[in-house]
């Protein structure tokens, strides 16, 4: 069955210019999840969704950020008046059931988007 | 301080041999569980491995093992018999908190370790 997947790949953007990043979770997943990946780290937490609620957005690194999940399947993570440090790997992930089952759910993730501000 | 540490930027190793990859947690929660993961050039992150804190047996799953010493906060990944196919990026993460009512959501990453196995 389909993966979880993300759209672009690959997106260039000029310093101020908004950006949106798609992901579409593996179908039926209730949780939705956004990591950030600087260069040579690991994964960061920055949001996620419960179905279509956003239930911990703990992780955004500024106001310039918003995500959304309207429908409950497919996400958006905006950034707005992007700037080089965003520059960055977005990782999506989706999880069948919620954090309310336990802490061993598997997240399943997307090859991310590779977001470079010039 | 960090919640995850992983020692070991790089690592080379013999195809055929052990490889044992170092992985120490911070955490005052008594539940949480502790996964690795595989980043491969493509960059996807591909699930290896579960303990949860309550497991009193260590996790396997063919190839890796997960050697669990709660005492020492300490989650090292084995793997037997690399292979080629083994290069890449590994990274140990953890979910802290209860199985209801709270807890974090997202996975706290290590900054990895990147094994390259020679032929």
């Amino acid at each position: 069955g389909a993966g979880v997947s993300q759209s672009p790949r690959y997106k260039v953007a000029k310093r101020g210019q908004d950006v949106a990043l798609r992901c579409d979770p593996i179908s039926g997943h209730v949780s939705l999840f956004w990591y950030q990946q600087a260069l040579g780290q690991g994964p960061e937490f920055l949001t996620y969704f419960q179905n279509e609620a956003q239930l911990d957005k703990s992780g955004l690194p500024s106001d310039r950020f918003f995500a959304e999940r309207p429908e409950g399947s497919v996400s958006t993570l905006k950034i707005q008046r992007t700037q080089q440090e965003d520059s960055a790997v977005y990782l999506c992930a989706s999880s069948l059931v919620t954090r309310t089952s336990g802490n061993g759910y598997e997240q399943y993730f997307g090859p991310g988007t590779r977001l470079t501000v010039t | 301080a960090q919640k995850i540490t992983q020692t070991q930027p790089g690592m080379f190793v013999q195809e055929k041999e052990a490889v044992t990859l170092d992985c120490t947690y911070d955490t005052s929660d008594q539940s949480y569980g502790l996964f690795w993961y595989k980043q491969p050039s493509s960059g996807e992150m591909i699930f290896l491995i579960y303990q949860g804190s309550y497991d009193e047996q260590n996790a396997t799953e063919g190839r890796y093992s997960l050697n669990f010493q709660k005492a020492r906060k300490s989650a090292n990944l084995v793997i037997s018999a690399s292979q080629l196919g083994d290069s890449a990026m590994y990274f140990c993460a953890m979910r802290e908190g209860a199985s209801s009512g709270g807890g974090a959501d997202g996975l706290t990453f290590g900054k990895g370790t990147h094994l390259i196995i020679q032929p």
